[in-house]
């Protein structure tokens, strides 16, 4: 069973751009929402994350917008540049990570 | 850099042999978690140590063991290699249980 549905699979966003992922959950016991990003040949590295406490966190060019009642979450990149381009994933939880399928980012310039 | 290390960085076996990978953690981190990432999939959640004692196990079955040393560096022992254990392999360490966790660059396991 899949705890948490990522969407798009792969979006290509011109530089400048406003690229956004989405995830929705079904295990309401999570009560940490993070976001890493993933280079080629690198491991997944914490972008950023949020607590179900707050509606939106902004950390530059990165948000997290937190809908609890709909159980969804989305990353939102602003003026997306071509060193955005890298995989995108959603997880639930500090440790033992449950993962969404990941979003394959490309941005053009 | 996270100061996660694991080696090596690439291992070519076949099918029935065992394989023992490791991982460094960071300075200070208590905490080590394993993970296997299919080609195309996010990782999944194998199993956590936490001073030197299993705390937490996902959906893997027993041929996938660990160690954790007092020093908190880390191995992940497969026997019996099957093929679709060809993944990369990644280590996360942390200053202790429920705390964010950092990456190393894993090892890409291909079973052959």
């Amino acid at each position: 069973q899949q705890q948490v549905k990522q969407s798009p699979q792969s979006l290509i966003v011109q530089k400048g751009g406003i690229s956004i992922i989405n995830c929705a959950y079904e295990n309401t016991a999570f009560d940490y929402f993070p976001w890493y990003q993933q280079f080629p040949g690198k491991g997944p590295a914490l972008l950023i994350a949020i607590r179900p406490d707050v509606s939106e966190k902004k950390e530059g060019r990165f948000t997290i917008s937190f809908n609890k009642s709909a159980k969804q979450f989305s990353l939102h990149i602003m003026d997306s540049q071509p060193g955005d381009s890298a995989t995108y994933f959603c997880a639930l939880g500090e440790d033992k990570l449950v993962f969404g399928a990941g979003t394959i980012l490309r941005v053009k310039s | 850099e996270t100061g996660v290390t694991q080696s090596p960085t690439h291992l070519i076996k076949t099918r029935g042999q065992q394989v023992t990978l490791r991982c460094s953690s960071q300075s200070g981190h208590n905490t080590v978690s394993w993970y296997q990432q299919a080609l195309g999939q996010g990782p999944q959640f194998i199993f956590q140590y936490y001073r030197e004692e299993e705390n937490g196990r996902g959906n893997f079955p027993p041929r996938f063991s660990g160690l954790q040393f007092p020093n908190y560096s880390s191995e992940l022992n497969v026997n019996a290699l099957e093929l679709d254990d060809s993944a990369l392999y990644l280590c996360a360490s942390s200053t202790d249980q429920n705390q964010p966790q950092h990456f190393g660059d894993g090892t890409r396991l291909s079973i052959l």
